[in-house]
């Protein structure tokens, strides 16, 4: 079975923080993917890599940075987290195929 | 964008009843999938329809695509409180997947 781990169920952090989100993947996946999913608006993607060093931007990558250093890892970084930042943060990852696997999610809160 | 848009937003039903979901999206695709979301989860892949596809099974789950109206629908039969979930259209493009907001599904005992 793929497993897709993130490093944080729920996070709590200050405005103004810089805030690493983790996610690993133990299937050789070559594309990964984070996701932000806000209530009312499903889910958007931020940032994608399609190999090691990697990165594309979604549809929505201000305010956000992503390092893939490892082809397992793929970090999304928020360099100075801001309440409208608060959401759910999904990592997804796939060979490339059509179907992505989803990790947990991470609910980050900004205060 | 090409999002894809679910429809309804919420559907309550009886276990045993049959649950539909329909989905509306703008622009030409290569698939379009279907996720399913239990409460504070991250998403699990249900089934793939390609764009040349029309109809597909698979168990409870039957999906229709109509590439000419740009959408899709996606039918549990005889449902179960444990169907009890959100579920997301996604269209895909390339190497991206674009998803609807979703439709949340209440099955009562």
């Amino acid at each position: 079975d793929v497993k897709v781990t993130q490093s944080s169920r729920y996070l709590v952090k200050r405005t103004g923080e810089k805030v690493f989100l983790e996610c690993v993947q133990d299937m050789d996946h070559e594309n990964m993917f984070w996701y932000r999913q806000d209530p009312g608006l499903g889910l958007r993607l931020i940032y994608f890599s399609y190999d090691v060093k990697m990165k594309e931007k979604g549809d929505i990558p201000e305010g956000y940075s992503v390092s893939r250093e490892k082809k397992e890892r793929f970090s999304l970084i928020l360099e100075s987290a801001s309440t409208n930042q608060t959401s759910m943060y999904l990592c997804a990852s796939n060979v490339p195929g059509p179907e992505q696997y989803f990790g947990p999610g991470t609910r980050l809160t900004v205060t | 964008s090409q999002q894809g848009e679910e429809d309804p937003q919420a559907l309550s039903i009886q276990e045993g009843e049959n649950a539909t979901m329909n989905c509306s999206y703008k622009t030409s695709i290569n698939n379009l999938q279907w996720y399913r979301q239990n409460s504070g989860r991250g998403l699990v892949h249900l089934i793939l329809i390609r764009s040349n596809e029309r109809e597909k099974h698979s168990g409870r789950l039957r999906v229709t695509l109509d590439t000419s109206k740009k959408s899709s629908s996606l039918l549990i039969t005889a449902s179960r409180a444990a169907d009890t979930a959100s579920y997301f259209c996604a269209t895909a493009r390339y190497s991206t997947l674009t998803f609807g907001k979703g439709t949340m599904l209440l099955v009562s005992p």
